[in-house]
């Protein structure tokens, strides 16, 4: 079975600091995916990467950078810190494929991170 | 742009009875896969059914399948003999192909499971 792993489950920080969220996964995955996830709002994607050192942005990069140098981790970074980013972070992988063959992507078990 | 909409924020369903959750996306492609995923409390999202657009046969995986309408872009999900352990947020996605397999999710609907 895939695993991702996300290196904190519950996470609380300070108003201004730079903040770093691990995943790691171990099937040799070319895509992986860092994901925000509010009420109502569902899933909205921040960065994805789909090679190392590669990398782009998804619906609300701002305030978010990311990093990618082994293929098997992708690091997401906040910055500096703000209370609007208090939320549960996801991450995910997945292989890549062609236009007629799709694999559904593979999720860690989230990162609930508290801005004080 | 793409969009999916889930406009059901919650529902309640009795044990081992049966329940449809309702999602509609938004998109000019003709060639797309469409997936409802489930996130129970420990919140490790589970993927449970997948639908290929060029494929009219509707899937399904024992308890759960999905009612596929290309032309209306309806895929609704039921849930057959209902059980406590299917309690969770369930969640529709949407992705179009290509290398990257990028998904686009609803807003998730909220499914409790009275005994």
């Amino acid at each position: 079975d895939v695993k991702v792993t996300q290196s904190s489950r519950y996470l609380v920080k300070r108003t201004g600091e730079k903040v770093f969220l691990e995943c790691v996964q171990d099937m040799d995955h070319e895509n992986m995916f860092w994901y925000r996830q509010d009420p109502g709002l569902g899933l909205r994607l921040i960065y994805f990467s789909y090679d190392v050192k590669m990398k782009e942005k998804g619906d609300i990069p701002e305030g978010y950078s990311v990093s990618r140098e082994k293929k098997e981790r992708f690091s997401l970074i906040l910055e500096s810190a703000s209370t609007n980013q208090t939320s549960m972070y996801l991450c995910a992988s997945t292989v890549a494929s062609d236009s007629y063959s799709n694999q559904p992507q593979h999720f860690g078990d989230g990162t609930r991170l508290s801005i004080l | 742009a793409q969009t999916v909409t889930q406009s059901q924020p919650e529902m309640s369903v009795q044990e081992a009875e049966t329940v449809t959750l309702s999602c509609t996306y938004d998109t000019s492609e003709s060639d797309y896969y469409l997936f409802w995923y489930k996130q129970p409390p420990s919140r490790q999202m589970i993927l449970v059914i997948r639908q290929e657009a060029y494929k009219q046969q509707n899937a399904t995986e024992n308890r759960f399948s999905v009612n596929f309408q290309k032309a209306a872009k309806s895929f609704s999900l039921k849930i057959s003999d209902s059980q406590l352990g299917d309690a969770a947020m369930y969640f529709c996605a949407y992705n179009y192909g290509g290398a990257t397999n990028k998904l686009i999710f609803g807003t998730g609907t909220l499914l409790a499971v009275q005994p």
